[in-house]
């Protein structure tokens, strides 16, 4: 069965310096890889994604994430944070083969905080 | 298009009563996604369909859950009789064959 984990409750960072936030998986097969942000009470809104092809993927917001298949990791960066990307952010894996019966599990989150 | 619509987006009721919160997908989506978020146990897989067929019930935490799909534009998720610890927001997602989600706004229940 698929899992994913995100070691980090919560990531502090000073507006403008760049942040990281962890993601690790396991898969059988080929991973879907995803990042999700949520707002106070709001839905998840997608972010990002992994298929296939190039390890960096760039998505919205000016956040990106890069694939490492052998550390099978999927860490979410952005370059220079702002005050307003303080938010709970959730990475997700889908099982492998693209079916549309295929299910996305969530890790349990961290929650990002940027100082001014 | 409008999205995922979720309703009610809040609900509080006494113990025991049932609830029901329901759930409009994105038009032409063709899986949809029950999940509960708590702060204790996160953000959990309750159930999913696949072209108005449940797949995977696994995530649904006893029989007083049920979830329906008559039909590609609307699902419930019911609870009866309903318990304190069911209080969560419980959140649809729909979802086309590219993978990602899309995710309604959660539906919050107090359960007193």
């Amino acid at each position: 069965a698929q899992s994913v984990a995100q070691p980090e409750d919560q990531v502090n960072v000073a507006e403008g310096n760049p942040l990281t936030v962890k993601c690790t998986y396991s898969v059988s097969g080929n991973p879907y890889l995803f990042w999700y942000v949520q707002y106070p009470n709001r839905g998840l809104q997608f972010l990002l994604k992994y298929i296939t092809g190039d390890n960096l993927v760039k998505g919205s917001y000016g956040f990106e994430a890069e694939f490492n298949k052998s550390q099978t990791s999927f860490h979410l960066k952005k370059p220079s944070a702002l005050v307003s990307d303080s938010a709970l952010y959730f990475c997700a894996v889908r099982e492998s083969g693209y079916s549309s019966a295929s299910k996305i599990i969530f890790g349990s989150g961290t929650r990002l905080s940027i100082r001014p | 298009d409008a999205g995922v619509i979720q309703s009610p987006r809040h609900e509080v009721t006494e113990m025991g009563q049932e609830v029901t919160l329901r759930c409009k997908p994105i038009s032409g989506h063709n899986s949809l996604f029950w999940y509960r978020q708590t702060m204790m146990r996160g953000l959990e897989l309750l159930i999913y369909f696949n072209n108005n067929v449940p797949i995977d019930d696994s995530g649904m935490p006893e029989d007083r859950f049920s979830a329906k799909m008559p039909n590609a534009s609307f699902s419930t998720l019911k609870i009866q009789p309903s318990e304190p610890r069911d209080s969560a927001v419980y959140f649809c997602a729909s979802r086309l064959l590219t993978g990602e989600l899309f995710f309604g706004e959660g539906s919050r229940l107090t359960v007193l």
